[in-house]
């Protein structure tokens, strides 16, 4: 069954540090990975999008990383904000079925002054 | 920059009514999508809709659901003889392309309470 697993769970940070979350899937076949930011309330915005010949891509302070082979991605955030409190979600699409995404259990990251 | 909107915000609804859930899509997007979300729960993918067609669903999405695109710029679902365990968060999104390396952008949601 195709799974998405996301640790930690939850994480609080001082503002201007910096923090990395993980993400790892069993998703077969690979098509590529996303990440979302979910303001509560609102609906996940994307941040990144790899596919597996990917191993890295920015979107300013965000940076995601994947590893194809270990089934691994990670989101490392530099100098985070108060505005970076959110869930961040890891996102997985099935190849050949590129619309049906699998989602993980999310990170809620909560950023203090 | 433009927003997927979905109307309303929140439904309140008895058990065993129907409901219909209404979403603009980006206006020169092509592909549509449902998805729900559970309180406390991960997002879950129901079905993606494509020149006026299903294509793709997931196993949630039985003969209680339907989707439609009823004019140039509303798509809908409804959900026929609702039931307690179909209270949730449901999000409509919408993206440029079908390929998979599209993203897709998500509306804020509506919270449906099936009393």
């Amino acid at each position: 069954k195709n799974q998405v697993e996301q640790s930690p769970q939850s994480l609080i940070i001082l503002e201007g540090k910096n923090c990395t979350l993980q993400c790892n899937y069993t998703v077969s076949p690979f098509s590529n990975l996303r990440w979302y930011k979910q303001d509560t309330g609102r609906g996940p915005v994307s941040l990144t999008i790899m596919t597996f010949s990917e191993n890295t891509k920015s979107n300013g302070r965000y940076t995601a990383t994947l590893d194809a082979d270990t089934k691994q991605s990670s989101l490392h955030i530099t100098a985070s904000q108060l505005s970076d409190s959110a869930s961040y979600i890891c996102v997985v699409s099935v190849h050949n079925a590129g619309n049906m995404l699998t989602f993980g259990g999310g990170t809620r990251l909560m950023v203090k002054p | 920059e433009p927003e997927v909107t979905q109307t309303p915000s929140h439904q309140v609804t008895q058990m065993g009514q129907e409901v219909i859930l209404r979403c603009v899509p980006i206006s020169n997007h092509l592909y549509f999508y449902w998805y729900r979300q559970i309180l406390g729960q991960k997002v879950e993918f129901l079905v993606s809709f494509y020149n006026n067609e299903i294509s793709e669903k997931s196993e949630i999405f039985d003969d209680q659901f339907s989707v439609e695109r009823p004019d140039g710029s509303n798509f809908t679902l409804k959900i026929r003889s609702t039931k307690l365990e179909d209270s949730a968060m449901y999000f409509c999104a919408s993206s440029e392309g079908g390929r998979g390396n599209q993203p897709q952008h998500f509306g804020d949601g509506t919270r449906l309470s099936i009393l």
